[in-house]
């Protein structure tokens, strides 16, 4: 089956410093969607982005199909962006199954 | 942005009873809905796809008569965990996709079995 793999695993930031968390997978896909588990569990759609680049807000990210990675941008970071942030893809002709990466947990100290 | 519901948020049953759990699209009508579980500290793990008025589908290793499922309509999927035990405790936690693509998600459900 596909493989996500999501980098780093854990990522600890200031205030108000930028990051970039990566999704790599290993085959095509049409669908790929990020992700924001907050505290509560309760997950979060970001983005919807099976290629190109898409910004809203403080958040942007950036899908290279033909590379097969996808890239999460958070400038300017708040407390309230910690959490765990998963990338999800959907192969061609799978009904919609969406596979999960491991998540990179993120915390932002004040 | 497409709101789904999950009931229960929290529930905590004796190990043997049954445990139901739904699953709603608020605002659109969802064809397939997903059901998903996840262990602490560790991702979704994908357990069954269900299609409005057809059997669901399981992924491999999840038995089908301890988790049923049923897609009665375009906008409820349940799911009821059989003759519940301790390992079966868990967060489960729907999805549902309409039209597009894109899939939104419950608020899940934390099921403890003592």
């Amino acid at each position: 089956g596909i493989q996500v793999e999501q980098s780093p695993p854990d990522l600890i930031l200031q205030e108000g410093a930028n990051s970039t968390l990566r999704c790599n997978f290993s085959d095509s896909v049409n669908n790929l969607q990020w992700f924001h588990q907050n505290p509560w569990g309760q997950l979060i759609n970001l983005f919807y982005i099976p290629s190109g680049t898409k910004q809203n807000g403080r958040l942007s990210a950036t899908t290279v199909a033909t590379e097969r990675y996808s890239l999460l941008y958070i400038s300017s970071s708040q407390t309230t962006d910690s959490g765990v942030y998963f990338c999800a893809v959907e192969r061609y002709n799978q009904g919609g199954k969406l596979i999960f990466g491991q998540g990179t947990e993120l915390s932002v100290k004040p | 942005g497409a709101v789904v519901s999950q009931h229960p948020s929290r529930v905590i049953c004796k190990s043997g009873t049954s445990v139901k759990i739904e699953c709603r699209s608020l605002d659109f009508q969802a064809t397939t809905m997903f059901w998903y579980r996840q262990f602490p500290k560790q991702s979704l793990m994908l357990m069954a796809t269900s299609n409005e008025g057809s059997k669901a589908t399981y992924e491999q290793g999840v038995e089908k008569d301890k988790f049923l499922i049923n897609h009665a309509s375009l906008t409820l999927s349940t799911l009821t965990v059989t003759s519940a035990h301790p390992e079966d405790s868990s967060f489960y936690i729907c999805s549902a996709r309409g039209q597009v693509l894109e899939q939104y998600f419950g608020p899940g459900t934390r099921l403890t079995v003592t």
